[in-house]
């Protein structure tokens, strides 16, 4: 298996832009989680998803950030408008059903100047 | 709900010296416990896991935790620490009632030859 697969790597971005960072979980995984990590707050969670369904979004900061998981392949989380302090690395996360070890991809380094 | 607490943001070893990294959980449950090991621009690796079957756990490239439940906690070991060990290393925690990884703020591994 390739892992969980993140697009793009690296965004820079102008503030006021949409940005869509996209995420590809392992195969079988039932439960996906979108992180940020700063060097101020450290990794903090976003969303979490179980079988596609949104369980807990109260990590998301505020009503410019949404994220979506239209199938068992894919989610996208989009920030829009974007703003400065969104600068962050974005992390998609992967797991098997259970309280179980979570599977990491690359992240999405944002910059938004 | 989980939470765990990584004592000291930098720890810094001279090469071939014990690594000791310290992480202590709070939990009404039995946990799940789990150390990762993030290197400069890439996501997180698991590097071990304790899911209560043996207190001492052994994971990747010599590291090890043992899990006690008197202390609450579940320090990271290394007998003997190596050029290539210098990383940031998250402790994590799953509760039984819970899917959702939840992670100590980091401690940077300096290794000084």
């Amino acid at each position: 298996d390739a892992g969980v697969i993140q697009s793009p790597r690296h965004e820079v971005t102008e503030m006021g832009q949409e940005v869509t960072l996209r995420c590809k979980p392992i195969s079988g995984h039932n439960s996906l989680f979108w992180y940020r990590q700063t060097m101020m707050r450290g990794l903090e969670l976003l969303i979490y998803f179980n079988n596609n369904v949104p369980i807990d979004d109260s990590g998301m900061p505020e009503d410019r950030f949404s994220a979506k998981m239209p199938n068992a392949s894919f989610s996208t989380l989009k920030i829009q408008p974007s703003e400065p302090r969104d600068s962050a690395v974005y992390f998609c996360a992967s797991s098997p059903q259970g309280p179980t070890e979570a599977f990491f991809g690359q992240g999405t380094r944002l910059t938004v100047v | 709900a989980q939470s765990v607490t990584q004592l000291g943001s930098h720890v810094s070893v001279s090469e071939g010296a014990l690594v000791l990294l310290r992480c202590n959980y709070s939990s009404s449950v039995p946990p799940y416990l789990f150390w990762y090991v993030q290197y400069p621009n890439q996501g997180l690796q698991l590097l071990l896991k304790y899911t209560s079957a043996a207190t001492l756990v052994k994971g990747i490239n010599d590291f090890e935790a043992e899990f006690k439940k008197s202390e609450t906690s579940f320090h990271l070991t290394k007998p003997s620490a190596h050029m290539s060990d210098a990383a940031e290393y998250f402790c994590a925690g799953v509760s039984g009632g819970s899917y959702i990884p939840t992670f100590g703020r980091g401690t940077s591994l300096i290794v000084h030859p």
